[in-house]
C-alpha cells in the first residue's frame, strides 16, 4: 500500500495564480484531513471531510477550499495565493475518526508564495 | 489557537540518556497522541493514551497523562542517534473528528 500520497511535492506561486493539492489515500479511510505546518507554529488544521461529499472548517481555513468527491482523493485548492500561505502542507488519514486511532500523514507538499 | 504546548521546545543528549518532554493542554480531551516527524517528512504516528489511562509503553517510549494537570509526558529511554527528530502532542476532543497539535520538541541524540 501506498498509504497517503501528496502531489506536487514543491511547487513555486506568484501572488495571485491558483493551484491545487491532491491528496490520495489507498486505506479506504473515511477522515481525511489538510494541515498546514509553519516553523514554531506546529501543525494547524484548514479544513477536513468525515466521508464522501462532505467537508468542514478547521482552525485555518480562510483563501482554502477543499473537495472531497470521491472516497479516496481530497483537494485543497488556493483561489488567490498570498505570501502568508507559503507553508508546508500536509494531507492526513483516519479510518474510525481519531477518537479511535492515528492519523496516517503523506510525506508533505512544500508551497512557495512569492 | 494551539490546544497542545510541549515544553521544552528543543533538547539535546547523548546517545543513551532519557529524553523526557512535556504536553500541557487546555481543554478536556478523549485521548492524547504523540507523533514523531524526521527532517522534511511527514508526521509517523506514536503512541495514543484514552483521557481514562494514566500510564502507557510502547516499546522505549512510556507516556503518562494527568487530566486534573491537563498535561502528559514522553519518556524515551535509552536514546539512539535515529531518535533525533520533532515530537508533537496531540490531543482529541470529544467530537473525535480532528487533533489539535502543539509546537512540537525538537530532539537532538548526539552520538
Amino acid at each position: 500500500n501506498a498509504g497517503v500520497t501528496q502531489t506536487p511535492k514543491f511547487r513555486v506561486l506568484k501572488t495571485g495564480q491558483s493551484m491545487t493539492l491532491l491528496c490520495a489515500q489507498d486505506m479506504n479511510h473515511e477522515y481525511m484531513y489538510w494541515y498546514r505546518q509553519d516553523p514554531g507554529m506546529g501543525l494547524r488544521l484548514i479544513h477536513y471531510s468525515v466521508g464522501e461529499g462532505t467537508t468542514a472548517k478547521g482552525e485555518v481555513p480562510d483563501g482554502y477550499n477543499v473537495s472531497r468527491l470521491k472516497k479516496q482523493n481530497f483537494l485543497l485548492g488556493l483561489e488567490s495565493a498570498a505570501p502568508s500561505q507559503t507553508s508546508v502542507y500536509f494531507c492526513a488519514s483516519n479510518g474510525q475518526g481519531t477518537n479511535t486511532g492515528e492519523l496516517f500523514f503523506g510525506e508533505g507538499s512544500r508551497l512557495t508564495v512569492l | 489557537s494551539q490546544q497542545g504546548e510541549e515544553d521544552p521546545q528543543a533538547l539535546s543528549i547523548q546517545e543513551g540518556e532519557n529524553a523526557t518532554m512535556n504536553c500541557s493542554y487546555k481543554t478536556s480531551i478523549n485521548n492524547l497522541q504523540w507523533y514523531r516527524q524526521n527532517s522534511g517528512r511527514g508526521l509517523v504516528h506514536l503512541i495514543l493514551i484514552r483521557s481514562n489511562e494514566r500510564e502507557k509503553h510502547s516499546g522505549r517510549l512510556r507516556v503518562t497523562l494527568d487530566t486534573s494537570k491537563k498535561s502528559s509526558s514522553l519518556l524515551i529511554t535509552a536514546s539512539r542517534a535515529a531518535d533525533t527528530a520533532s515530537y508533537f502532542c496531540a490531543t482529541g476532543g470529544a467530537a473525535g473528528n480532528k487533533l489539535t497539535f502543539g509546537g512540537g520538541t525538537r530532539v537532538l541524540v548526539k552520538p
